[in-house]
């Protein structure tokens, strides 16, 4: 079967670095999404990637190795309007979506 | 403002009743989606349309009907509702492929 794999919840201090983690066992690959959903709203597009290596993208960046199946998320500066959930998902062979459960991300002043 | 609108945000609903959640954008976008988000759960796909006409069946499909009679809508029908279809539901467009989706505010519903 298909499967992504992310940590649940992750607590950080305001200011810090984070990294959270994302694993995925699909049929095929043809890219990995990151998304943010703040609590009630909807998700919104942070970062694709589809080739192995690290995309920067101001105080994010995302990472990506598909020999391991294996991508992270690193934002840096942490700021309180960074408290979140941060999806992951993997576009498989036949062009869907495959979605994590998401990590829920709480910023401590 | 270009986007995608969903209505209505929320609905409280009898058990066996038929409601109809809506969807429109004006992105021009060929796919459209309708997912429902669970607690703890990663969001579910419950239907698709790659192209105006065309529609296909997501991970959890029973229960819902969906139609794409052009570009901008695509509602999503629930024909008679259960508890279980308590849920925030979802709708994204994308010009398809590898582009990102985009998704509508939700709307929560709850079956009672």
């Amino acid at each position: 079967g298909q499967n992504i794999d992310q940590p649940t919840e992750m607590t950080a201090t305001e200011g810090a670095i984070v990294q959270i983690n994302c694993t995925y066992q699909t049929s095929g690959f043809n890219g990995l999404f990151w998304y943010q959903q703040h609590a009630g709203e909807a998700p919104t597009f942070l970062s694709y990637n589809v080739l192995d290596g690290l995309e920067e993208k101001g105080r994010f960046s995302s990472f990506l190795s598909r020999s391991k199946g294996y991508s992270y998320l690193l934002l840096k500066e942490l700021q309180m309007k960074d408290s979140a959930s941060y999806l992951c998902a993997v576009l498989d062979s036949n062009y869907q979506l495959i979605w994590g459960a998401g990590t829920k991300l709480i910023i401590k002043p | 403002i270009a986007g995608i609108t969903q209505a209505p945000t929320s609905q409280i609903l009898a058990a066996g009743r038929r409601m109809t959640l809506r969807c429109t954008q004006d992105m021009r976008h060929n796919a459209m989606y309708w997912y429902r988000q669970d607690l703890g759960l990663g969001l579910r796909l419950i239907h698709y349309s790659n192209t105006a006409g065309t529609t296909g069946k997501g991970e959890v499909p029973d229960g819902y009907s969906v139609s794409r009679a052009n570009t901008d809508d695509f509602p999503l029908t629930l024909a008679s509702a259960v508890p279980s279809q308590t849920s925030v539901y979802f709708c994204a467009s994308s010009e398809g492929g590898e582009s990102p989706l985009h998704f509508g505010n939700g709307t929560r519903l709850t079956v009672t």
